[in-house]
């Protein structure tokens, strides 16, 4: 399968504190999406990053990306108690005459306390 | 703009039964497709479309169908509901014609088949 899988499953830190969540993914990309979920809600988009793209900053986000170790992190800074979300990671395999098929991890449920 | 709106927001249905979940844009989007969200598990996609009159299956099509008519709309048919179907379903639709871009997510329909 295709499917990103995000590392941790869960995260619990202090506000204030950096959340750093994993994404490894098996074949080549085209491109990598980081979405949030917040409960009972449907999917944000945070950021995509293409291929040929190595970082990506939006805000106080910042998003990695090592195609040759197929991963990507996502870095949330000086988080808040508003952070508290799922967080997934969806894939865009390179298949070439593959359209429309976007695959998405498990997620990561982060956690930020007060 | 309304951006993704779904129809009904819950659904309690008999196995057997038949339906049909409601997805409309506003946003002149091409490629529109259907997630389904079980507990613990991320998105998969069950069928897609990358413009009216052109639909293709996902990874878990089986006891769907799709239709797309209109560049607006996106209905997702239950043909025989199964307790296996109770789920959360999540309509998306995007620019262009593949998921090289930003997916936007409906709220969601929060099914039970008993």
């Amino acid at each position: 399968s295709q499917q990103g899988e995000e590392d941790p499953q869960a995260l619990s830190i202090q506000e204030g504190e950096n959340a750093t969540m994993n994404c490894s993914y098996k074949t080549s990309i085209n491109n990598l999406q980081w979405y949030r979920q917040n409960s009972g809600r449907g999917l944000v988009h945070l950021i995509l990053i293409r291929s040929n793209e190595r970082e990506k900053h939006s805000g106080r986000l910042r998003v990695t990306l090592d195609t040759s170790k197929k991963s990507s992190s996502l870095l949330i800074t000086a988080s808040r108690a508003a952070d508290t979300a799922s967080y997934f990671c969806a894939t865009d395999p390179d298949r070439g005459s593959t359209l429309g098929r976007l695959y998405f991890g498990r997620g990561t449920q982060l956690t930020v306390w007060p | 703009n309304a951006g993704v709106t779904q129809t009904p927001k819950f659904q309690v249905l008999k196995t057997g039964q038949s339906m049909t979940l409601q997805c409309a844009q506003d946003m002149n989007h091409e490629y529109m497709s259907w997630y389904r969200q079980d507990p613990g598990m991320g998105l998969r996609l069950i069928h897609y479309s990358v413009g009216a009159g052109i639909t293709d299956q996902g990874e878990v099509p089986n006891g769907y169908n799709v239709s797309r008519s209109t560049t607006e709309d996106f209905p997702l048919r239950l043909l025989s509901a199964a307790p296996s179907q109770t789920s959360v379903y999540f309509c998306a639709s995007s620019w262009g014609s593949g998921v090289q871009e930003t997916q936007y997510f409906g709220p969601g329909t929060r099914l039970l088949v008993l």
